[in-house]
């Protein structure tokens, strides 16, 4: 069965502290995986699209990465207003129409 | 406006009500999307329409009712559901469903729906 993992599950940081968000997934294949933000009230967010392995994107304090089996999201130097719960998504590579979401990491960076 | 809006935004009903739940996108996409978000569960995808069209339809029970009249409204209508249907609602757009980067997904605030 097709499946997206995030871990932690929830991820409490000092300002300034840096650290990695997961995102694993077990589809049997993967046309593309997207990052979101989603804060309280609010529908997610899009931040990046990654496609193949070995791509990095980059905004601001964020990162993204892709393996073949993953994909981090690294978080460099966080503030307050990073805080936020941050969903993961795979496209199927045998039908588009098909996304996949994670149940996501909920971060707090505390100042 | 600009983006994806959704109303209402919070909609209280009984389980032998009828009720609608509107999805505009004001970003010129074909594409277009129901998301269920429930409490500490993903995201569970639920209809896709493109240029008009049903493109899929994730198992859905029928007490849920897709209607997508132009590329640019959805519409949710919801008929006798159940406390558990409570959830948050999204709405996404994007501009196509073609395997590239135009399959970005925008979404509304949400519906937040309670069922008594």
């Amino acid at each position: 069965e097709d499946q997206v993992t995030q871990s932690p599950e929830a991820l409490r940081l000092q300002e300034g502290e840096s650290s990695s968000l997961n995102c694993s997934y077990t589809v049997s294949g993967l046309r593309g995986l997207f990052w979101y933000r989603q804060d309280p009230g609010k529908g997610p967010e899009f931040l990046f699209t990654l496609y193949s392995a070995g791509e990095e994107k980059e905004k601001e304090r964020l990162k993204a990465t892709l393996t073949k089996k993953e994909s981090f999201l690294h978080i460099t130097a966080p503030k307050p207003e990073d805080s936020a719960t941050y969903l993961c998504a795979v496209q199927d590579l045998n039908n588009f129409n098909k996304f996949y979401f994670g149940s996501g990491t909920k971060l707090n960076v505390k100042p | 406006e600009t983006g994806v809006t959704q109303t209402p935004r919070h909609l209280v009903m009984g389980m032998t009500n009828k009720k609608s739940l509107k999805c505009e996108q004001h970003l010129g996409h074909n594409a277009m999307y129901w998301y269920k978000q429930s409490a500490k569960k993903p995201l569970e995808l639920m209809f896709v329409y493109n240029f008009k069209e049903q493109t899929e339809n994730n198992s859905v029970p029928s007490r849920f009712s897709p209607e997508c009249p132009n590329s640019s409204h959805l519409f949710l209508h919801l008929h006798t559901l159940q406390p558990e249907d409570s959830a948050l609602y999204l709405c996404a757009s994007s501009q196509g469903t073609s395997g590239g980067a135009e399959d970005t997904q925008y979404f509304g605030p949400g519906t937040r729906l309670t069922v008594l």
